[in-house]
């Protein structure tokens, strides 16, 4: 089973980018058997997905958030990212990467709050 | 906007039997949407349970069970279990590829 760990800086401005990187172990993230995710919480609601990536360059997103989203790979690194772009408060999360479906994993998560 | 709606909440006595359902509202849900099911508990990362509507994991307990039930997905939890309070969410994909979660269900083992 690969393991994820999210990494990231906790406190992002209004406006700026929010970048989130996921570090995987015991597994290729250019394999075609993983479907690569980010799904966020924030505090005391629900689980959105954000969008996923599959076979390194097959995209897709969340209607919601597709204007702002944009999801990488970065096979040197076996790692792959979240960029989120001009955030506001309603971003605020903790923030999570995971393999979805056949094979399944999540990462701890990492909270991300947006504030000046 | 498409929307999946669980149950907010149920009860269940130690040892009974509970099931869960995922609706979405585009209409019935079938194999298609690849029906997943996650558990969470307080202060941690979610763990999946089911995948493709009943495919159980290596680590999923045997009284966990999904199925397509009236037109929505189900998660049946047979034998309930104290350690089994938590809150459980669905996943369904449209077009084989974008994930909505649903609103979740707040179980309870009283």
């Amino acid at each position: 089973q690969v393991q994820l760990q999210e990494s990231g800086p906790g406190l992002v401005k209004p406006s700026q980018t929010l970048s989130l990187t996921c570090i995987v172990s015991g597994g290729s993230i250019s394999s075609d058997i993983y479907y690569w995710n980010w799904i966020r919480q924030p505090a005391g609601k629900g689980l959105e997905w954000i969008g996923r990536i599959y076979d390194s360059v097959n995209t897709t997103y969340n209607p919601s958030l597709e204007s702002r989203v944009a999801i990488s790979v970065d096979t040197s690194k076996n790692q792959f990212s979240l960029t989120l772009r001009s955030v506001t408060a309603a971003d605020t999360a903790v923030y999570y990467c995971a393999s979805l479906g056949t094979y399944s994993s999540w990462g701890q998560g990492t909270l991300v709050t947006v504030s000046s | 906007q498409t929307v999946v709606t669980q149950e907010p909440s149920l009860t269940v006595s130690p040892g009974g039997t509970v099931t869960l359902t995922c609706a979405s509202s585009t209409g019935a849900v079938t194999s298609s949407y690849y029906p997943n099911w996650f558990q969470q508990k307080p202060g941690q990362a979610p763990t999946a349970l089911i995948y493709s509507t009943s495919n159980k994991y290596s680590w999923t307990p045997a009284r966990f069970s999904g199925s397509l039930l009236g037109g929505k997905a189900a998660l049946t939890l047979s034998g309930v279990q104290p350690e089994d309070e938590a809150e459980y969410y669905c996943l369904l994909y449209y077009g084989g590829a974008r994930g909505v979660f649903g609103t979740g269900t707040k179980v309870t083992v009283l």
